[in-house]
């Protein structure tokens, strides 16, 4: 099954906002409310930013926020910091075998 | 502290097995599902498969049905990654991860809050 599509990457100058999106399908993003983004810096494991479509885990900054509409979801980056400079890869449940999507993943360029 | 602790690099040749581990530890390591992730240099996160930990019930992602096992072992609260023939296509990043829930049913399958450093898996005649 495919891979969630991502941009492969965004920019933006420090304060601004960017979103990231994730278009799936109607058996995955389209059907359900099991929506994950996370942040990966360079040598090191993910971190979980949003689950379960909009809610951050404890630790995480407001500045990240989470939506979905229709077969998209996105991520939301607000007063971008230099710190956010990362790849961010979204994740999906499906309800096929697959069980489990990731996006190709965006790099965020902080200008 | 909730940590994931996974176990070193290793360095193989094609044709060999190999197993890796990743210890739980700061939680109760039944309650919650432990995830497997692969990331090939340069590239993306692929899911490769999951276990209950409680019974040792896996769900595979069809690309590595087959050809990996996922298995675990709760007195020690740890779980592996096992391969019984590695393929240089085998060279990757591997992680642990685990399921930010309690919730142990079938659709609780995405958002991993602890994940482990990693173990690096090099295939290579």
């Amino acid at each position: 099954q495919s891979a969630l599509t991502q941009p492969a990457s965004v920019s933006g100058s420090p304060g601004q906002s960017i979103t990231i999106s994730c278009t799936g399908t109607s058996g995955d993003i389209g059907a359900y409310n099991f929506v994950s983004w996370y942040q990966q810096r360079p040598g090191k494991p993910p971190i979980l930013m949003i689950y379960d479509v909009s809610n951050r885990p404890s630790g995480i900054s407001n500045r990240f926020s989470g939506s979905k509409s229709g077969l998209t979801a996105s991520l939301t980056v607000s007063g971008l910091q230099a710190e956010d400079e990362a790849d961010y890869y979204c994740s999906s449940y499906t309800n096929t075998t697959t069980l489990v999507l990731f996006g190709g993943g965006t790099k965020l360029t902080v200008l | 502290e909730v940590q994931l602790v996974q176990s070193g690099a290793e360095v193989k040749k094609p044709g060999e097995s190999l197993r890796i581990s990743c210890k739980g530890s700061g939680y109760t390591f039944t309650s919650h599902w432990i995830n497997w992730v692969r990331q090939m240099p340069g590239k993306g996160l692929e899911w490769m498969g999951r276990i209950d930990p409680t019974d040792s019930y896996t769900n595979y992602s069809p690309s590595f049905q087959g050809h990996v096992t996922i298995s675990a072992d709760r007195s020690t609260s740890t779980a592996y990654l096992q391969w019984s023939s590695l393929k240089a296509s085998d060279t990757a990043m591997y992680y642990c991860a685990r399921h930010h829930s309690t919730d142990m049913s079938y659709t609780s399958a995405v958002g991993y809050d602890h994940w482990g450093q990693g173990t690096l898996v090099t295939v290579s005649s």
